[in-house]
């Protein structure tokens, strides 16, 4: 167990849907990361944030927001559902967000869109 | 174009035996490069983290290696054992916050 909670475990919706997956940091980490994990793409950064504040972006489409709140939990909010965003999305967190730092990932949501 | 590349895709070993993943980048500019290893269906977990000036770094059985020139890396199994199936991933770090995975070898140890 990484310390890194993610909910909810797997989350079935419909094209054109919007959904919003949820992350805890492990105690005490500052920054979280966001990650896709599709079957044909593989693992895919998406964005980090730290202490509320966005810190860097990846491959993340504009259909996709984020946000960190004051008490360091984030969510990840995907809108206008394609079938390609099926996928696993896996929550990362560490310490202060310093390039060296070891992540550590929540068990993921699997997401199905139909 | 940054990339990352493993090799082989899938292994096969018995248990017991040694084991060598291959990881090539041609990411510039290098930060880090990290090995994951992640079961089925669950969250990578961290192996190694390793910076420009690192050769070799060990978590156990695991071992990596770098070499920063040719931009290769390895990571070495000892005396495989049935919980080291699973995918192997190699991540390279930009220096720009961004991560560049690979698409990992499969590995399954049999008894």
């Amino acid at each position: 167990d990484s310390g890194v909670t993610q909910t909810p475990k797997h989350l079935i919706t419909a094209t054109g849907q919007r959904v919003t997956l949820r992350c805890s940091p492990r105690s005490g980490d500052l920054s979280v990361y966001w990650y896709q994990q599709s079957l044909d793409q593989g693992l895919q950064f998406l964005i980090q944030y730290y202490n509320g504040e966005e810190r860097a972006k990846g491959n993340i489409l504009e259909r996709f927001s984020a946000q960190q709140f004051p008490d360091l939990h984030s969510e990840l909010n995907l809108s206008s559902l394609e079938l390609g965003d099926s996928a696993l999305y896996f929550c990362a967190s560490s310490g202060s967000g310093a390039f060296q730092e070891t992540q550590y990932f929540g068990p993921g949501t699997r997401l199905l869109v139909l | 174009k940054n990339q990352v590349e493993q090799s082989p895709q899938s292994l096969i070993i018995l248990e017991g035996k040694n084991c060598t993943l291959q990881c090539n980048y041609t990411v510039s500019p290098f930060s880090n490069l990290r090995w994951y290893k992640q079961d089925t269906g669950r969250g990578p977990v961290s192996l190694t983290i390793m910076t420009f000036s690192e050769n070799t770094k060990s978590n156990g059985r695991y071992t990596a290696t770098l070499d920063a020139d040719t931009k290769q890396s390895s990571l070495h199994i000892t005396a495989s054992q049935l919980s080291d199936s699973a995918s192997y991933i190699c991540v390279v770090n930009s220096g720009t916050y961004k991560y560049i995975f690979g698409t990992g070898t499969r590995l399954k140890v049999l008894a």
